[in-house]
């Protein structure tokens, strides 16, 4: 079974340009997670989909993250304009929907702002 | 709201010696716990998961964890680490108890192991 997906795997933007991460998430996994992992700490969760409808975005820097999952499958996590604070790895994971299900990560993506 | 505290940011410990990681956790019920790995460059995997049942949970790689109620604890454990186990340690819990939501993670542990 393939895993979760991610491209790119690194990433060096200067700061105020645009950046955008895409996941490819387990085949039929329903949900689609994407995590924030800044250096020394535990991921943190920006977004979280179900199909392709937001469950819970409260984390999410609305002014400059966005992120998509259009048709339910695949997802697109963009930051316009980066900002020095948003070097971190963007991890997405996935899951089905059923209580034993469990979230498989992929390798992430590492951004560096300069 | 629910949490995981992981006291240790990080530990050295000798090839082939016992390890213990620790995990405390704030909740309202019984939680659903987990342990992920995660080694330089590679995102995060699955050691083991504790829904309910028996308090002692046997994971990947040789690890366990057992889940105490009456300590909020959900510590990790090997016997005998091995030099590839050199990794960072989460403790996590979901902010519902499903586990297909949105996990909270500890700060994590960071191993070092001494051939």
């Amino acid at each position: 079974e393939a895993g979760v997906a991610q491209s790119p795997r690194y990433k060096i933007i200067e700061k105020r340009q645009s950046v955008a991460f895409w996941c490819n998430p387990i085949s039929g996994h329903a949900t689609l997670y994407w995590y924030q992992q800044i250096l020394g700490q535990g991921p943190k969760l920006l977004i979280q989909f179900q199909n392709n409808g937001v469950v819970d975005d409260s984390q999410l820097p609305k002014d400059r993250f966005s992120a998509e999952r259009l048709k339910g499958v695949d997802s697109t996590l963009k930051i316009q304009p980066a900002k020095l604070e948003d070097s971190a790895v963007y991890l997405c994971a996935s899951s089905g929907q059923g209580v034993a299900d469990t979230q498989y990560f992929g390798p992430g993506t590492r951004l560096t702002v300069l | 709201a629910q949490s995981v505290t992981q006291p240790d940011i990080h530990i050295t410990v000798s090839e082939g010696a016992s390890l213990e990681l620790r995990c405390n956790y704030s909740y309202g019920a019984t939680p659903y716990l987990f342990w992920y790995v995660q080694s330089p460059g590679q995102g995060l995997q699955l050691l083991l998961k504790y829904f309910s049942g028996d308090t002692l949970v046997q994971g990947i790689k040789g690890f366990e964890a057992e889940f105490k109620r009456s300590q909020s604890s959900f510590n990790l454990r090997k016997p005998s680490v091995h030099w590839s186990d050199a990794a960072e340690y989460f403790c996590a819990v979901p902010g519902k108890k499903s586990s297909g939501d949105k996990l909270t993670f500890g700060t994590g542990t960071r191993l070092a192991v001494r051939p």
